[in-house]
């Protein structure tokens, strides 16, 4: 079943400004993951966030992670043409199988040169 | 290089011809599991496999079977294949480090499409 859904389907940007993506969840979990995919392409890690964790860094990526409201941004700041790809969190859920992830079906960004 | 293949990255096929999509990872994991993305559906789990000769099925298994006689291998065959079954599958890898669901390494994908 579908656990996480992220918001919008679809985001087209301008070069240099800033994207952020949502998740939204409907059970308790043990982490959140965002990964990227290139057209086609098999799906990249990009951060992975653990529920007692509130916000994260790597490079041009924060995560932040709102277990009250069951939810998750993904914010790419200074974006670039290379970024355009799709995005998916991805969900271990409490009382789920154990290395059992659940993907929503992901935010199509386009950043525009 | 740490990878995930698979092959064959392509494949057209018939209805009811057995096929099977080889799944190989270098990474010493002992988590491998394989997924279809459908358009608007994003990735639904089909087997997962947490140790050698340890299998289990994830959301979408009917239609399909896997075996992990290997650490490095996963295969997943399509014994009747079937045209729902159409679709771009992914293999993917992990370590057991937390014993939870960490960082998966996805292979390239598999193009299926059953006529």
């Amino acid at each position: 079943s579908q656990q996480g859904e992220e918001d919008p389907q679809a985001l087209s940007i301008q070069e240099g400004e800033n994207a952020t993506m949502n998740c939204s969840y409907k059970t308790s979990i043990n982490n959140l993951q965002w990964y990227r995919q290139n057209s086609g392409r098999g799906l990249v890690h990009l951060i992975l966030i653990r529920s007692n964790e509130r916000e994260k860094h790597s490079g041009r990526l924060r995560v932040t992670l709102d277990t009250s409201k069951k939810s998750s941004s993904l914010l790419i700041t200074a974006s670039r043409a290379a970024d355009t790809a799709s995005y998916f969190c991805a969900t271990d859920h409490k009382g789920g199988s154990a290395r059992q992830l659940t993907f929503g079906s992901g935010t199509q960004l386009t950043v525009l040169p | 290089e740490a990878q995930v293949t698979q092959n064959p990255r392509y494949l057209i096929t018939v209805t009811g011809k057995k096929l099977t999509v080889t799944c190989s990872q270098n990474m010493n994991h002992e988590y491998m599991s394989w997924y279809r993305q459908d358009p608007g559906l994003g990735l639904r789990q089909i087997y997962y496999s947490m140790n050698v000769e340890v299998t289990d099925k994830g959301d979408v298994p009917e239609g399909y079977k896997v075996s992990r006689k290997e650490k490095r291998n996963f295969p997943l065959i399509l014994e009747s294949p079937s045209p729902n079954q159409t679709s771009l599958y992914f293999c993917a890898s992990s370590s057991q480090t937390s014993g939870r669901a960490d960082t998966q390494y996805f292979g390239p994908g598999t193009r299926l499409t059953v006529l």
